[in-house]
């Protein structure tokens, strides 16, 4: 894991409710990145961002927000638009934009009841 | 975009054994492929990689080949120990920094003592 830091390792919400998750590097990694993994199914990219006050969406990006006020940080909000939110959220660097090698953080479990 | 297929889903095999892992892309830009291991409830770990300019690499038990032309590379781990029991993703991303990997949907290797 590095040093990538995602807290808390497990978040319970009520429906309807929002909620954001931290992801801290002290890599000096310009790039960040956020996936979601399910069960049975390999990572999707939810968004990313290459640079300090710039992020772009991925994958499956609605119902999701993000932030990129400092380098060491990319919080992700998982808003109540988001239907299915229930699942394991990974935050990865990378050293520079476009630079292909990925870390990953130790992710966290979100329920929502 | 790219597509990224995995197979197989799940896979055992005893140990001292070998465990092939197969997986196949549709973008011919795709030049970066990497392995990732993960264990139960932790982040991805990045195992070997492999770029388009090289057909096969190796670090102790594991190798990675790539056939470009068929658009499909794999995953040998030898000697297998019940410690490499784990999912297995695969990754494929295109060059250019705006590219982004895509996962394959994971195999979990059991190794049985």
């Amino acid at each position: 894991d590095g040093g990538i830091t995602q807290s808390p390792k497990y978040l319970f919400r009520k429906e309807g409710q929002n909620v954001t998750l931290s992801c801290e590097q002290n890599l000096n990694h310009d790039a960040m990145y956020w996936y979601r993994q399910d069960p049975g199914q390999g990572l999707r990219l939810i968004y990313y961002s290459q640079i300090v006050n710039d992020f772009q969406k991925g994958d499956i990006a609605e119902g999701y927000s993000v932030s990129r006020e400092k380098k060491e940080s990319f919080p992700l909000t998982v808003t109540s638009a988001q239907k299915n939110p229930t699942a394991f959220y990974l935050c990865a660097t990378a050293g520079l934009a476009g630079d292909n090698e990925q870390f990953f953080g130790p992710g966290t479990r979100l329920t929502v009841l | 975009g790219e597509n990224v297929e995995q197979h197989p889903s799940t896979l055992s095999v005893q140990e001292g054994d070998s465990a092939v892992i197969k997986c196949t892309y549709s973008d011919s830009a795709s030049n970066y492929f990497p392995w990732y291991k993960q264990e139960l409830g932790k982040g991805p770990q990045l195992i070997i990689d492999i770029r388009s300019n090289v057909g096969e690499k190796k670090d102790q038990r594991i190798a990675v080949t790539l056939n470009k032309t068929a658009k499909h590379f794999s995953l040998h781990i030898t000697e297998t120990q019940p410690e490499d029991s784990a999912v297995y993703f695969c990754a494929a991303k295109p060059s250019g920094s705006a590219r982004q990997l895509t996962f394959g949907s994971g195999t979990q290797l059991t190794v049985l003592p």
